[in-house]
């Protein structure tokens, strides 16, 4: 299995913050990764995939980056309804796995 | 837009098979490939299987021998069992799809199922 290493688990920051999440794989993925918010009792919502590609509707403050093996979630200037929980995905390799996820959080 | 809406029994006792069914609302059924995700409390995403509209499934090594993905194109909908379940399998189970080359772009509501004596 691929495994996927995110950091950090969570991160405490204020409205206006240019906010950072890695994900590493284990592997060579190419650029078959995907960026998830989640929040409290919700369905995750897919933001980046492709690595890069801005998910329609989704904030452009959102950003992906990377290929291969480190990969590159960026929130520009955070606002008050983005503190919530984030995944990467890999899409690469069956099975599919998941990052352990990053909290975001009000400082 | 495409919806998914799912269903099953919420409360199972340990070795019981788990069932859940997800119908799929507003957007094509062939085409798409179907998937389970699952979340225990508290903690990340775990996928499934997944179901190719071909009928071809892939499931997830640690869950092999005890997990089946059907479909019924019919009714547009699609099916998750698990049997043989214990408390580890207490999660949140989603369904999902993905689309060739892609990943997962739309979830259903989420079912929490509970294991317990």
């Amino acid at each position: 299995d691929i495994q996927m290493t995110q950091s950090p688990s969570s991160l405490s920051a204020s409205v206006g913050d240019r906010v950072t999440i890695t994900c590493r794989a284990s592997q060579g993925i190419r650029d078959d990764l995907g960026w998830y918010q989640q929040k409290p009792g919700k369905a995750p919502k897919r933001l980046i995939y492709a690595a890069s590609s801005l998910q329609s509707g989704v904030p452009s403050r959102f950003s992906g980056s990377g290929s291969g093996t480190e990969f590159t979630l960026t929130i520009s200037s955070l606002q008050p309804e983005d503190f919530a929980t984030y995944f990467c995905l890999q899409h690469n390799s069956y099975p599919w796995t998941f990052g352990q996820g990053t909290k975001v959080e009000v400082k | 837009q495409v919806q998914l809406q799912q269903w099953g029994a919420g409360l199972l006792k340990p070795s019981e098979t788990l069932s859940l069914t997800c119908a799929v609302y507003g957007g094509s059924f062939s085409g798409y490939y179907w998937n389970w995700i699952r979340q225990p409390p508290g903690k990340g995403l775990e996928w499934i299987g997944e179901l190719r509209h071909i009928g071809s499934t892939y499931y997830n090594p640690s869950l092999t021998g005890r997990v089946t993905i059907s479909v019924d194109t019919s009714q547009n909908q699609f099916s998750l069992r698990l049997s043989s379940v214990t408390a580890a399998d207490t999660a949140v189970y989603y369904c999902v799809r993905s689309t060739y080359g892609y990943d997962l772009d739309s979830w259903g509501q989420g079912t929490l199922v509970t294991v317990s004596s």
